[in-house]
C-alpha cells in the first residue's frame, strides 16, 4: 500500500516548456487534488476532481490542465511554463469531500 | 471568501515550555483539519475536529474548536525538539479545503 505517488520529484524546466506531473493513489479515493506550496505560504488548491472524468477549477487554475481518465490517477500539465509556475507541488486524495486528505510527497518543479 | 489565519508565523521554543497556536478563520466551516510538515516533507494529518467544542489530544498536542468564535487552537504541553515542524490548520468549507500560511515551530534545548 504506497498510498499517493508523485512523478518526477524533481524537474527543471526552461520558459515556455511543458510537463506532466503524474499522482498516483492506491486508495481507491473517489477526490483527487493539486496544490501548489510557495515559501512562507500554506497550500493554493490549483484544480481537483471529484471522481474518474471529472475535473474543476481550484484557487489557482490558470497556466495548468488536468486529467482524470482513470480514478487512480490525477495529471497535472504546465503547457508553457514561466518562472512563477516555480514551486513545490503536492497531490492529495480523500475518501469523500472534505474528508481527511492523503499527502503525495511532493515535485519541486524550478523554471528558469 | 474564506480566509484562514494563523499565528504566530514562526515560534522559537525552549524544551519543557508551553505555547498555544491560533488558528482563525473568516466564514463558516463543516470541518477543521490540523496538519504536520516536516522540513522537506508532505503533509501528515494531526487532528480533525468536528463540532462546537470538540478537543482532540494526541501525546503533547491539543486541538480544540470553537465555532463562534471561528477559532482552533493547538497546544503544546512541555514541547520537545521532535515536535519541530511547521503546522497548519485547514478550514472545509463547501467540501473544499482552504490553508493557512502555517506556523513553524523550533523547539529548542
Amino acid at each position: 500500500n504506497a498510498g499517493v505517488t508523485q512523478t518526477p520529484k524533481f524537474r527543471v524546466l526552461k520558459t515556455g516548456q511543458s510537463m506532466t506531473l503524474l499522482c498516483a493513489q492506491d486508495m481507491n479515493h473517489e477526490y483527487m487534488y493539486w496544490y501548489r506550496q510557495d515559501p512562507g505560504m500554506g497550500l493554493r488548491l490549483i484544480h481537483y476532481s471529484v471522481g474518474e472524468g471529472t475535473t474543476a477549477k481550484g484557487e489557482v487554475p490558470d497556466g495548468y490542465n488536468v486529467s482524470r481518465l482513470k480514478k487512480q490517477n490525477f495529471l497535472l500539465g504546465l503547457e508553457s511554463a514561466a518562472p512563477s509556475q516555480t514551486s513545490v507541488y503536492f497531490c492529495a486524495s480523500s475518501a469523500l469531500l472534505g474528508d481527511t486528505q492523503y499527502f503525495g510527497p511532493g515535485t519541486r518543479l524550478t523554471v528558469l | 471568501e474564506l480566509k484562514v489565519e494563523q499565528n504566530p508565523l514562526f515560534l522559537s521554543m525552549q524544551e519543557g515550555k508551553n505555547y498555544t497556536i491560533y488558528c482563525n478563520y473568516s466564514t463558516t466551516s463543516d470541518r477543521l483539519y490540523w496538519y504536520r510538515q516536516d522540513p522537506g516533507k508532505s503533509l501528515e494529518s494531526l487532528f480533525v475536529l468536528l463540532s462546537n467544542g470538540a478537543v482532540k489530544q494526541e501525546g503533547r498536542l491539543m486541538a480544540s474548536l470553537d465555532t463562534k468564535a471561528r477559532l482552533s487552537t493547538l497546544h503544546i504541553t512541555a514541547a520537545v525538539h521532535d515536535l519541530s515542524a511547521t503546522y497548519f490548520c485547514a478550514v472545509v468549507n463547501a467540501g473544499k479545503s482552504t490553508f493557512g500560511d502555517g506556523t513553524t515551530l523550533t523547539v529548542k534545548p
